[in-house]
């Protein structure tokens, strides 16, 4: 089966840089990705790791260890409108065709 | 960029009605969409595999009889919730790629709101 933990929750102040961590088990991994979803809408994408490393999109950079079944998302200068929940997913091949499965999400708070 | 449609946005209706939603890739072919559901303060929990011109691939615990998938063409896949009730409340989401390749993001639609009263 797959298991995706991320925190609940996390708060951070304006023009910080905040990490949300997200550890993973899955039998068929093919690609880590994350998203940003704001009360009420819809996910938007953020990033996608396949291989190990960094990947930098400006103020928002994701990491990834397939080893240790580790990704972390990391926010540069905060600012208010971060404020939302990020998601975790990982896409799973098992199965025969690729799903993407979602973490719980953190809420991330970011205060002036 | 890749627009998913997804409509109505928001319904509320009666108990024991069916409520169709629809998905539609604006600008792409999708062969494969997804069906999410959300409830409160939780995850996207993946329903069902919509895949077109072939049955829907459901996920464990999700009744294939409650909820019904269609994915008539390469555009267009429909989601009815039949004789919902009120348990049956949630966000129900939307999703499809541009294509096949592993590394393309899935793009989500804007989401149903579904209120059952």
């Amino acid at each position: 089966g797959q298991n995706i933990d991320q925190p609940t929750e996390m708060t951070a102040t304006e023009g910080a840089i905040v990490q949300i961590n997200c550890t993973y088990q899955t039998s068929g991994f093919n690609g880590l990705f994350w998203y940003q979803q704001h009360a009420g809408e819809a996910p938007t994408f953020l990033s996608y790791n396949v291989l190990d490393g960094l990947e930098e999109k400006g103020r928002f950079s994701s990491f990834l260890s397939r080893s240790k079944g580790y990704s972390y998302l990391l926010l540069k200068e905060l600012q208010m409108k971060d404020s939302a929940s990020y998601l975790c997913a990982v896409r799973d091949l098992s199965g025969g065709y690729n799903k993407l499965i979602f973490g719980a999400g953190t809420r991330l708070a970011v205060h002036p | 960029g890749a627009v998913v449609s997804q409509h109505p946005s928001w319904v509320i209706c009666k108990s024991g009605t069916s409520v169709k939603i629809e998905c539609r890739s604006l600008d792409f072919q999708a062969t494969t969409m997804f069906w999410y559901r959300q409830f409160p303060k939780q995850s996207l929990m993946l329903m069902a595999t919509s895949n077109e011109g072939s049955k829907a691939t459901y996920e464990q615990g999700v009744e294939k009889d409650k909820f019904l998938i269609n994915h008539a063409s390469l555009t267009l896949s429909t989601l009815t919730v039949t004789s919902a009730h009120p348990e049956d409340s949630s966000f129900y989401i939307c999703s499809a790629r541009e294509t096949e390749g592993s590394n393309q993001p899935q793009h989500f639609g804007d989401g149903t709101r579904l209120s059952i009263l």
